[in-house]
């Protein structure tokens, strides 16, 4: 099975910050990649799919980038409604993986 | 709007079969992969399967011996069936659709439902 790592596993920031998460995978997987977000108690949300491409309805904050083994989640200007967990997710292989999971808490 | 709703017993107890509906409205079931995913109290999520709605199938190789998943065109539902649960079973559970990739390969999730947990215990 395709590994996926995330770092870092938690970030602080604060509203109108950059940051950035990395999202790994144990071998190449092209640019079948997604980001999801997900708040407290809720289902996920798809954020980004095929490694950069924004899903419809999502703010251009949100920017994906990366092929192969090494991808980024960028949010350029981090809002309220920003502060969440953060999950990668390969569909490369007919295994499904996902990254552990990256914490954006209020610093 | 596509919407997905999972529904179940709550409550199951260690041994015993987990079994989970989704019922999928404002789309046909026809034309999708949809997919289950779990997570666990607390951590990350974990894919559990996904099916073709002419009923191919794919498993968690971790899971693949204990379960069961259906599509009900008729009725624009998905089953889950997991066997022989244990308190490491508890979790919420999701359904899901797939976009395809390439016209044909199941890809990343579209829609979600919200989620039902699971509790294994007796």
């Amino acid at each position: 099975d395709i590994q996926m790592t995330q770092s870092p596993s938690t970030l602080s920031a604060s509203v109108g910050d950059s940051v950035t998460i990395t999202c790994r995978a144990s071998q190449s997987i092209s640019s079948w990649l997604a980001w999801y977000q997900q708040e407290p108690g809720k289902a996920p949300k798809l954020l980004i799919y095929k490694a950069s491409i924004l899903e419809s309805g999502v703010p251009s904050r949100f920017s994906g980038s990366g092929s192969g083994t090494e991808f980024t989640l960028t949010i350029s200007s981090l809002q309220p409604d920003d502060f969440a967990t953060y999950f990668c997710q390969q569909y490369n292989s007919y295994i499904f993986t996902f990254g552990p999971g990256t914490k954006v808490d209020i610093k | 709007q596509v919407q997905l709703q999972e529904s179940g017993p709550g409550l199951v107890k260690p041994s015993e079969t987990l079994s989970l509906t989704c019922t999928v409205s404002g789309d046909s079931i026809s034309g999708y992969y949809w997919s289950w995913f779990r997570q666990p109290p607390g951590k990350g999520l974990e894919w559990v399967a996904y099916i073709h709605y002419t009923g191919s199938t794919n498993f968690n190789p971790s899971l693949k011996s204990r379960l069961t998943i259906s599509v009900d065109t008729s009725k624009n539902q998905l089953s889950l069936q997991l066997i022989s649960v244990t308190a490491a079973d508890t979790a919420v559970y999701y359904c899901a659709r797939l976009v395809a990739v390439a016209g044909h390969y199941p890809g990343n999730v579209d829609y979600w439902g919200q989620g039902t947990l699971v509790t294994v215990s007796s």
